[in-house]
């Protein structure tokens, strides 16, 4: 496999229930993101770990819990949701934070819904 | 604060050319990024563009004046494939990036 992949690409959850996503990046890079992106808003950067140490993290609920175990895979783990966190949760990867041009490379998002 | 603006939707018609444009306020500036989103796919790098001044890739060009805080994405000779949203997105002074809402683009026969 290429790219960044996502998996699940859907879920669906209850308030109670602890889901998480998954991102793997097959391009070597040393960053790796999770966005928010809400219909009609933008994105909204979560969490940013570099060399598998978080970053960033733009007070983000505690109901969201990142998890980078190594360079290439970087897991989010929710629980106890509400309904208003339903959305497509984008992984992206980049070379560095930082370096120059700095690209993204997006992942093709869960879907998630909370009822 | 810091403000991306860009449409949210445009029309246009196949062959045509459209210009989609994006005007920001930042706290610094490090660069500003266009990327493509076609519906229910990731978002896919464009364009880049940190010194003022036209980049033409193919069919689509990107155009910065900092002084102004804007930029725009041109795409010449429109394809049904086009029809996506398009994000613009700047890197502030501390490579943060400021993302707008987007632009859906709808290409009509």
């Amino acid at each position: 496999e290429t790219g960044v992949t996502q998996t699940p690409r859907h879920l669906v959850m209850g308030m109670t229930n602890k889901k998480s996503l998954k991102c793997e990046q097959h391009l070597g890079h040393n960053a790796m993101y999770w966005y928010k992106q809400s219909a009609k808003k933008p994105l909204e950067l979560m969490f940013v770990y570099s060399l598998e140490e978080r970053v960033e993290n733009n007070s983000v609920p505690s109901r969201f819990s990142p998890e980078c175990p190594n360079s290439s895979h970087l897991f989010l783990h929710l629980h106890t949701l509400q309904p208003e966190d339903s959305a497509l949760y984008l992984c992206a990867s980049s070379q560095d934070v930082t370096a120059g041009a700095n690209v993204l490379t997006f992942g093709a998002g869960s879907r998630l819904t909370v009822l | 604060g810091q403000n991306i603006d860009q449409p949210t939707e445009m029309t246009a018609t196949e062959g045509a050319i459209v210009q989609i444009n994006c005007t920001y306020q930042t706290s610094g500036f490090n660069g500003l990024f266009w990327y493509q989103q076609h519906a229910g796919e990731a978002p896919t790098f464009l364009s880049y563009n940190v010194l003022d001044g036209l980049e033409e890739k193919g069919r689509f060009s990107s155009f910065l004046s900092r002084s102004k805080g804007y930029s725009y994405l041109l795409l010449k000779e429109l394809q049904m494939k086009d029809s996506a949203s398009y994000l613009c997105a700047v890197r502030d002074s501390n490579y943060q990036l400021i993302w707008g809402a987007g632009t859906k683009l709808i290409i009509k026969p």
